[in-house]
């Protein structure tokens, strides 16, 4: 068990860029969630997944935002012409059915600065 | 849709006792539970309750009410690591998980 693992841990683009990050669940967790946090707030969902099936997306996020879990296994979040607001840190979690979605063991996230 | 209500600031004394209050609203209500979160860190969990009443893990407990959607995280023999923010969040039948906006925890000599 080597934990939750996302890259990059840090992203700069240009406005107007496409950026994509990946995560890595712990092996055996078959679900998978996608938070947004900006300082001083919460994890704001996005969306999450229960193996390869996406179960729900944030009515919140924007079209611009997509995800993938094409194995079941990671999972990339891709931002389509980014903007300012989308700076942020985009953290992933996973957890097992045993845990019934209760505990989520989170990866330290990639932070987007969009300039 | 779900909301979570918290403090979002407290202040206490090493040593001393406090408590973090939580409301929430929210359909299909599963659990609720804890994390903590240290400046530049990911959040981490604590504790999680299912069923009405008190869980205790060492120095935190946490208790819920289900009839009142409250709850709230008690941290005893404060220490200065304890510094950091403090998310309730509740998990729905679907396993979705909703964080509140968190509470800052700040700890004074």
């Amino acid at each position: 068990d080597t934990g939750v693992s996302q890259n990059p841990r840090h992203k700069i683009t240009k406005r107007g860029q496409n950026v994509t990050f990946r995560c890595d669940p712990i092996s055996e967790h078959n679900r998978l969630y996608w938070y947004r946090q900006t300082l001083g707030q919460g994890p704001e969902f996005l969306t999450y997944f229960q193996n390869e099936a996406q179960l729900e997306k944030s009515r919140l996020l924007s079209d611009r935002f997509s995800a993938e879990r094409p194995k079941g296994s990671f999972s990339t979040l891709e931002i389509q012409r980014t903007e300012q607001g989308d700076s942020a840190m985009y953290l992933c979690a996973s957890s097992t059915p045993e845990n019934r979605g209760t505990e989520a063991f989170f990866g330290q996230g990639t932070r987007l600065t969009v300039v | 849709g779900q909301s979570l209500e918290q403090p979002s600031e407290v202040t206490a004394v090493e040593g001393a006792i406090v408590q973090i209050n939580c409301t929430y609203q929210t359909s299909g209500f599963y659990g609720l539970s804890w994390y903590q979160q240290h400046d530049g860190g990911a959040p981490t969990f604590l504790s999680y309750n299912a069923l009405d009443g008190l869980e205790e893990t060492g120095r935190f407990s946490s208790f819920l009410s289900r009839s009142d959607s409250y709850g709230y995280l008690l941290l005893q023999e404060l220490q200065m690591k304890d510094s950091a923010s403090y998310f309730c969040a509740v998990g729905d039948r679907d396993d979705k998980i909703i964080f509140g906006k968190g509470t800052r925890l700040h700890i004074l000599p």
